[in-house]
């Protein structure tokens, strides 16, 4: 079990350009779920696959994002047209439904938008 | 939208003291868990206690519940400076997945 990973840690963009992150869950985990945190808050949630079904979203989830799972394993959220307010740690986390409710959270991405 | 509140914001006590975090919420909840979070990494968590129980213990932590107040505290007794983080308390409801965090506490532990 090496944890789940998220790439890259950290990421400076200017305004206007699309990034994409990646999450890679604990390898049997079959939910992954991603957050959004500001300094000084908690994680905001923004959505939610189980398996390759994106079953939730946030209404903080604007057009601009877009996150996929494309075979029930890593995941990727892609942020277009960035802008400054986009500045946050995204942080990926993952469970299963066989060990119960706990969610195991990643190191998380660092974006700030110049 | 933040669940609810944790108390105090903020807590600085001395190493070997013990340590009271609050939290409170609004809904109903299936679960609640907290995490900690050290300066700009990622959460670890630390415990899961179910809507039907009321104590839940773990080394030197121990949390309760209370749903008719819909509240908890998380105890970390004999505190070290490593327990210095912030302390998040995360809730998750009947049929949803998404966990909605409170605020947290932000814990400093002086040697």
């Amino acid at each position: 079990d090496t944890g789940v990973s998220q790439d890259p840690r950290h990421k400076i963009t200017k305004r206007g350009q699309n990034v994409t992150f990646r999450c890679d869950p604990i390898s049997e985990h079959n939910r992954l779920y991603w957050y959004r945190q500001t300094l000084g808050q908690g994680p905001e949630f923004l959505t939610y696959f189980q398996n390759e079904a994106q079953l939730e979203k946030s209404r903080l989830l604007s057009d601009r994002f877009s996150a996929e799972r494309p075979k029930g394993s890593f995941s990727t959220l892609e942020i277009q047209r960035t802008e400054q307010g986009d500045s946050a740690m995204y942080l990926c986390a993952s469970s299963s439904e066989r060990g119960g409710d706990t969610q195991y959270f990643g190191p998380g991405t660092r974006l700030t938008v110049l | 939208s933040q669940q609810g509140e944790e108390d105090p914001q903020a807590l600085s006590i001395q190493e070997g003291e013990n340590a009271t975090m609050n939290c409170s919420y609004k809904t109903s909840i299936n679960n609640l868990q907290w995490y900690r979070q050290n300066s700009g990494r990622g959460l670890v968590h630390l415990i899961l206690i179910r809507s039907n129980e009321r104590e839940k213990h773990s080394g030197r932590l121990r949390v309760t519940l209370d749903t008719s107040k819909k509240s908890s505290s998380l105890l970390i007794t004999a505190s070290r400076a490593a327990d210095t983080a912030s302390y998040f308390c995360a809730t998750d409801g009947w049929g949803a997945q998404k966990l909605v965090f409170g605020q947290g506490t932000r814990l400093t532990i002086n040697p």
